[in-house]
C-alpha cells in the first residue's frame, strides 16, 4: 500500500515557540492531505484540508493563522502550530488521498506527531 | 455536514466471542465506509470499506454491513483474539472529493 511519513514523531517546546511538522506521501502523488488532531481516548477531529497549490480549507473552530498549512508539492505538507501553548498539545496525524493509486478513495494516514508544549 | 455517531464506545469480549460495533451516518448522500483500527500511540489502519452500491463485505474474520435505508453499517469481528484489542474507527464519506467524518470510536478489548 501507498506510504505515509510524518516528521517528527514526538516534539517538546516550550510555549511561545512555534513547531513545524511535515508530511510526505512517498510512493505516490498526494493532490489532497488533511491534518487531524487527537486528543487522548478520543476520535480524529478534522483540523484542515489542503489540495496541492492551493490554500487549505480550514474546519470550523480552527485558527489558520496559529496553524498554518502549506502544501507546496504533490509529495510534501507542512503544519506549523505557531506561538505554541500547553493547549495545543496533541496529536497530530496526516493523511493523504492521491491519484495513481488502485483505491483511490482511500486516505494512507501517516504515523503522527506528538506535540508537547511545556 | 455530515455526523457519524458510534457504539458503543467500549466493548469488552471474551477469547473466541463475536464484537459488533454500530455506527449511524445523518447524510443520505454519505456512499463510503472504511473502517480503521488503531492501536495505542499509532496510525489508523484501514481494515474495511464498504461502497454504498454494496451491502455486505467480508474479509476473513471481519465483515461489513450497510443498510442505507437506515442509514447505518456495522463491523463484524468473529472469532477475536486478543491481538484485535485496539480502538476501532468508522467513518463515512460524501463522494470521493470530501473528507472523512469519524465515528467518536470503540475501545475493544478482548480477554484472553
Amino acid at each position: 500500500g501507498a506510504v505515509v511519513s510524518q516528521h517528527p514523531s514526538r516534539v517538546i517546546c516550550k510555549s511561545g515557540t512555534s513547531v513545524k511538522i511535515e508530511c510526505r506521501s512517498l510512493d505516490f502523488q498526494a493532490t489532497t492531505m488533511f491534518w487531524y488532531r487527537q486528543f487522548p481516548k478520543q476520535s480524529l477531529m478534522l483540523m484542515a484540508t489542503s489540495n496541492e497549490g492551493s490554500k487549505a480549507t480550514y474546519e470550523q473552530g480552527v485558527e489558520k493563522d496559529k496553524f498554518l498549512i502549506n502544501h507546496a508539492s504533490l509529495t510534501l505538507s507542512t503544519l506549523t502550530v505557531t506561538s505554541a501553548h500547553p493547549e495545543d498539545s496533541s496529536f497530530y496525524i496526516c493523511s493523504a488521498r492521491g491519484t495513481g493509486l488502485a483505491g483511490y478513495n482511500e486516505q494512507f494516514f501517516g504515523p503522527g506527531t506528538r506535540l508537547t508544549v511545556l | 455536514g455530515e455526523n457519524v455517531e458510534q457504539h458503543p464506545s467500549t466493548l469488552s469480549v471474551q477469547e473466541g466471542d463475536s464484537a459488533v460495533i454500530k455506527c449511524t451516518y445523518s447524510d443520505s448522500a454519505s456512499n463510503y465506509f472504511p473502517w480503521y483500527k488503531q492501536e495505542l500511540g499509532k496510525r489508523p489502519q484501514l481494515i474495511i470499506d464498504i461502497r454504498s452500491n454494496v451491502g455486505e463485505k467480508k474479509d476473513q474474520r471481519i465483515a461489513v454491513t450497510l443498510n442505507k435505508t437506515a442509514k447505518h453499517f456495522s463491523l463484524h469481528i468473529t472469532e477475536t483474539q486478543p491481538e484485535d484489542s485496539a480502538v476501532y474507527f468508522c467513518a463515512a464519506r460524501v463522494n470521493a472529493g470530501n473528507m472523512l467524518t469519524f465515528g467518536g470510536g470503540t475501545r475493544l478489548m478482548v480477554k484472553p
